[in-house]
């Protein structure tokens, strides 16, 4: 079956560092791929989606490259800030999940320290 | 717009009571999803519409019972609740609910069961 996997957190960083949060999958077929984000005591945000394989998504400073070859969909920041403190989940959508379920990774919480 | 609201924000109940949780979207998405999220984890899904029909049910348990007015419109009714139900609970829309979609959450019901 269709699945997500994500490095486990905590991830502590200081403000200013690079950030990357690997997400790989196992899919059949062509999926879409997401990453939502989840700030303290709210819901899940749409961060960024890519469609196809090479596709880059990226939003407020984030990036995320589909990669076919590697089944891989990391998330990457150039300079985090304390404001990006959340968890962050990896997410699939694929055509042979029944009703358009989206499967998550277990998702990364990322600390940022002024 | 991509706007999910989702009322009420807090709800704390007991075990006998009767609430119920709403859920709106204006995008014109034909399908409308409810998760159940513990602390830090992925949400998991409960149940499914599709044009305003129930389309997957997740064996929840029976004192979960939703409520599709319209296509805009998702309610969730509680009733005799148990303590580990206590949980965010999220709605989501997207285009169709089959395939391949974008899923867009609200900011969630905080239900604490005493």
């Amino acid at each position: 079956g269709n699945s997500v996997t994500q490095m486990e957190g905590p991830v502590t960083l200081s403000e200013e560092a690079f950030l990357t949060i690997n997400c790989t999958y196992t899919a059949t077929g062509y999926p879409s791929l997401f990453w939502y984000v989840q700030y303290p005591g709210e819901g899940l945000q749409l961060l960024l989606k890519a469609t196809k394989a090479d596709d880059k998504g990226s939003n407020k400073g984030f990036e995320a490259t589909y990669r076919k070859e590697t089944t891989s969909f990391h998330l990457e920041k150039g300079s985090v800030q304390v404001s990006d403190s959340a968890v962050y989940f990896c997410a699939l959508s694929a055509s042979n999940n029944q009703g358009g379920k989206l499967i998550f990774g277990q998702g990364t919480e990322l600390s940022v320290k002024p | 717009d991509t706007e999910v609201t989702q009322t009420p924000k807090h709800l704390v109940m007991g075990m006998t009571n009767k609430k119920s949780l709403k859920c709106e979207q204006h995008m014109g998405h034909r399908a409308m999803y409810w998760y159940k999220q513990k602390a830090k984890k992925p949400p998991e899904l409960m149940f499914v519409y599709s044009y305003e029909k129930l389309s997957i049910n997740e064996s929840v348990p029976s004192r979960f019972s939703p409520e599709c007015p319209n296509s805009s419109l998702l309610n969730l009714h509680l009733h005799a609740l148990q303590p580990e139900d206590s949980a965010l609970y999220l709605c989501a829309s997207s285009q169709e609910g089959g395939g391949i979609e974008t899923q867009y959450f609200g900011p969630g019901t905080r239900l604490l069961v005493l």
